[in-house]
């Protein structure tokens, strides 16, 4: 089964660190989303990608994350530097979207992230 | 705002018996919706999707929902509760005020199965 891959599975930091966490979404998938997930917020959209190009990151703190997708095999989400409130599993998903708007998504497994 | 709201943050059952978790929406217009599982300390797994073809619609494990226009309704039901089914329960869809594709998820509804 296709699937979408996410590195590291765990990170443990110390805050100040960069943490950069990658995904690789299922192959002709053309949409890309980061999701935050921790108990007291639940499951929070960070960013938003269609064809490589960023459609909404409202969600993402600005001042210390940044999401990037340098090719279509690869997404990445940066924070720098990291703080001890960002520790949660960040989840990456990839879908097929159409105009409109139907979009199936895949999680890949997650990133558990520690920041000490 | 388009959101998705479920009703409930916990819903306890006795296997055997049938499983309601209750969602919410809000859309201008005929949105697309899902359900995903989640079960301890695992992903997200799609249970069903809903995308204008027909109002009932069935996934997987014994697991339906049905789109309510007229209620801005879709529950998930399943007949009888396995103890397998113990999880957290996600409706997500559309957010914003056009149809970008955008998807954001509920609050969540924990389901405990009891023998």
């Amino acid at each position: 089964d296709a699937r979408v891959t996410q590195t590291p599975r765990h990170k443990v930091t110390e805050m100040g660190q960069e943490v950069t966490m990658r995904c690789q979404p299922i192959l002709g998938h053309n949409t890309v989303f980061w999701y935050r997930q921790t108990m007291m917020q639940g499951l929070e959209l960070l960013a938003y990608f269609r064809n490589r190009a960023p459609l909404d990151d409202s969600g993402m703190p600005k001042d210390r994350f940044s999401a990037e997708m340098p090719d279509a095999t690869l997404a990445t989400l940066k924070i720098q530097p990291s703080e001890p409130r960002d520790s949660a599993v960040y989840f990456c998903a990839s879908g097929l979207g159409t105009t409109s708007g139907a979009n199936v998504l895949t999680f890949g497994a997650g990133s558990r992230l520690t920041v000490l | 705002a388009q959101s998705v709201t479920q009703l409930d943050s916990h819903v306890s059952v006795s296997e055997g018996t049938p499983v309601l978790l209750r969602c919410n929406y809000s859309s201008s217009y005929s949105p697309s919706l899902f359900w995903y599982v989640q079960h301890p300390n695992k992903g997200l797994q799609l249970l069903l999707k809903y995308t204008s073809a027909a109002t009932l619609v069935k996934g997987i494990n014994g697991f339906e929902a049905e789109f309510k226009k007229s209620e801005t309704s879709f529950h998930l039901t399943k007949p009888s509760a396995h103890m397998s089914d113990a999880a957290e329960y996600f409706c997500v869809g559309p957010s914003g005020s056009s149809n970008t594709g955008k998807l954001i998820f509920g609050q969540g509804t924990t389901l405990q199965v009891k023998p």
